[in-house]
């Protein structure tokens, strides 16, 4: 079984402040691990993944994650937030067992970004 | 361009009636996915198909079917015997592989 964890429902950055998204995850197999952005009304879109080869992904928009094993961890940061980074963002993991292969996604952190 | 096509963005219905929400994609994308999303709840999987004519339930497939008849379609029927069915659903698909999932926007399903 693979589950998601992402600490912190809510965060609140300043604008040009560090960007800090947390998120553990369980899998009894190698991962996959995936975040996404969410504006309201909208579909997700992908701002990076792992798969398996550099621990440190860059994605979109200045974002970026780190793979830990030992810690189980995949956080997302960016070194300084801009209002348009206010969003719902969510981690996800996929564990390929057999012909299955389900993402499972944590129940999301809005960030904020003020003034 | 290409993309996932969900329609409508908003739908209305009473309660004990079935609706069918549309997904379509011209990505060329061999899996599809459902997803319902509540607040403070993440995504949670409905149905997925890998192939056409063949698919899965996911976590929370009671009171939705599917169908896949086409590889660029795959709707979604809620029936009444979905005990909460009013929620935002997302339509997903992918190739084969490590590929990520491209969503659609939506659809906003509101049942009284």
């Amino acid at each position: 079984a693979q589950s998601v964890t992402q600490l912190g429902s809510h965060v609140s950055v300043s604008e040009g402040a560090l960007v800090l998204l947390r998120c553990n995850y369980s899998s009894s197999v190698p991962p996959y691990l995936f975040w996404y952005v969410q504006y309201p009304n909208q579909g997700l879109q992908l701002l990076l993944k792992y798969t398996s080869a550099a621990t440190l992904v860059k994605g979109i928009n200045g974002f970026e994650a780190e793979f830990k094993k030992s810690e189980t961890s995949f956080h997302l940061t960016k070194p300084s937030a801009h209002m348009s980074d206010a969003a719902e963002y969510f981690c996800a993991v996929r564990a390929d067992t057999g012909t299955a292969s389900k993402l499972t996604f944590g129940t999301g952190t809005r960030l904020q970004v003020t003034l | 361009d290409g993309g996932i096509t969900q329609s409508p963005k908003y739908l209305f219905r009473k309660e004990g009636q079935n609706v069918t929400l549309s997904c379509e994609q011209n990505l060329n994308h061999d899996a599809m996915y459902w997803y319902r999303q509540d607040p403070g709840q993440g995504l949670r999987l409905i149905y997925y198909s890998q192939i056409v004519n063949d698919f899965q339930k996911g976590d929370i497939a009671e009171g939705y079917s599917v169908s896949r008849e086409k590889k660029e379609s795959f709707p979604l029927t809620v029936t009444s015997a979905q005990k909460n069915p009013t929620a935002f659903y997302l339509c997903a698909s992918r190739w084969a592989g490590v590929s990520p999932l491209h969503f659609g926007n939506g659809t906003r399903l509101t049942v009284t």
